[in-house]
């Protein structure tokens, strides 16, 4: 099956500078890769994902870029502020299931 | 437009008795999946419905049943709850599985403890 790593597991920055995070994934056929924010207590919310015909996606102070030869994926936030503070999941879509990766806790400070 | 909707948000079991969670969606989607979520672990997969009348395991199904009980519900059961079995699951719901490119909406999650 799928198997996806995402690094780091923590990630602090301040306020206005930019936070990248990383993922591999193992199924080649996999094409559809979203990112998850999850804010303390609340539920997993959709923020971009991005299909395997496309190598980056931007919207606004989020990008996404993916490489289907070396089989990875990052989120790139620039500009970060507080309110990005949360856990953020990476997945990739196989044949019938999404594989998460075990997140990344990003803390900005102000 | 409710989305997806989990009952009960929060629940205490003791060793030994049974529970089912519920999961509703309105989005007329057809598959739905019910995930856990422990500490430093990621979202991992129970069961999922890729379509009424269809369940399949995921990567942790021991210690659980599912029931697609119509094209909006999918119920989760712990026949014989376990302490391992704390934690917070969540429910989504898509509309196609199966390479799709659709994304997966949460459900607000029910925090389940196991004494």
């Amino acid at each position: 099956g799928e198997n996806v790593e995402q690094h780091p597991s923590t990630l602090s920055v301040q306020e206005g500078d930019s936070a990248v995070i990383k993922c591999t994934y193992s199924d080649s056929a996999s094409n559809y890769f979203p990112w998850y924010k999850q804010e303390l207590g609340k539920r997993p919310q959709l923020i971009i994902d991005i299909r395997s015909n496309v190598g980056e996606k931007k919207d606004q102070r989020i990008a996404v870029t993916l490489n289907k030869t070396a089989k990875h994926f990052s989120l790139h936030i620039t500009e970060t502020q507080p309110e990005d503070s949360a856990v953020y999941f990476c997945a990739a879509m196989g044949y019938s299931t999404l594989t998460f990766g075990k997140g990344t806790m990003l803390l900005v400070s102000p | 437009n409710a989305g997806v909707t989990q009952t009960p948000k929060f629940q205490v079991l003791k060793t030994g008795q049974s529970m089912t969670l519920q999961c509703a969606q309105d989005m007329n989607h057809n598959s739905m999946y019910w995930y856990r979520q422990d500490p430093g672990m990621g979202l991992r997969l129970i069961y999922y419905s890729a379509s009424e009348g269809t369940t399949d395991k995921g990567e942790v199904p021991n210690g659980y049943n599912v029931s697609r009980l119509n094209k909006r519900e999918f119920s989760l059961r712990l026949e014989s709850a376990a302490p391992s079995q704390t934690s917070v699951y969540f429910c989504a719901s898509s509309w196609t599985a199966s390479y799709s490119n659709q994304p997966q909406h949460f459900g607000d999650g029910t925090r389940l403890s196991i004494l």
